[in-house]
């Protein structure tokens, strides 16, 4: 069985502030994560992901995460967000199971950015 | 192209009617799902088809019927839905190579149905 546990259902932070957007995962296989974002009245983007390799992810907007196999977790962080970041935030654990993918999402954070 | 449309972006309809949502995409993928997400939760998965097939049915109720006519479309029929199935209907679509988890998903931007 595999889950994603995000505390945070909403994180405020004002404009040009770090940001820090919590994530721990439950898995008994490979662990696969994902992070997507999802703007007002839109679809999910793939935000980054970690599948093997090196600990810590990249975006191509400014997000990072690492993953932790000691604490379980794959938190999401940005040392200075802007307004346009303001979205939902899922945090998610793929798996395979009866030969086809699935993804568990967990129950998402809203990240509000304040002028 | 990593795109996946969606139509109509919104839906109103009662309870009598019978509707469809469509998906499409042209990136070669052969896996495609279909999500539910109720406000301020996150997606659910409801089917997912692979090379045409479908492959997984989430004990979804039989007012959803999911129907792929080829490797580039997906479609949701929609008959006498009841006002909680009210919700955003998200289409993702991935390579599919024999169900990898490593695999990414791309979505749609989904359509938004209201039931009345």
């Amino acid at each position: 069985a595999q889950s994603v546990t995000q505390l945070d259902s909403q994180v405020p932070v004002f404009e040009e502030a770090p940001v820090e957007l919590r994530c721990n995962y439950s898995s008994s296989v490979s662990v696969y994560l994902f992070w997507y974002v999802q703007y007002p009245n839109q679809g999910l983007q793939l935000l980054l992901k970690y599948l093997s390799g090196s600990t810590l992810v990249e975006s191509i907007n400014g997000f990072e995460a690492e993953f932790n196999k000691s604490q379980t977790s794959f938190h999401l962080r940005k040392p200075s967000v802007h307004i346009s970041d303001t979205a939902e935030y899922f945090c998610a654990v793929s798996g395979n199971s009866g030969g086809y993918q699935k993804v568990t999402f967990g129950t998402g954070t809203k990240l509000q950015v304040i002028p | 192209d990593t795109e996946v449309t969606q139509t109509p972006k919104h839906l109103v309809m009662g309870m009598t009617n019978k509707k469809s949502l469509k998906c499409e995409q042209h990136m070669g993928h052969r896996a495609m799902y279909w999500y539910k997400q109720k406000a301020k939760k996150p997606p659910e998965l409801m089917f997912v088809y692979s090379y045409e097939k479908l492959s997984i049915n989430e004990s979804v109720p039989s007012r959803f019927s999911p129907e792929c006519p080829n490797s580039s479309l997906l479609n949701l029929h929609l008959h006498a839905l009841q006002p909680e199935d009210s919700a955003l209907y998200l289409c993702a679509s991935s390579q599919d190579r024999f169900g990898l988890a490593t695999e990414t998903q791309y979505f749609g931007p989904g359509t938004r149905l209201l039931v009345l």
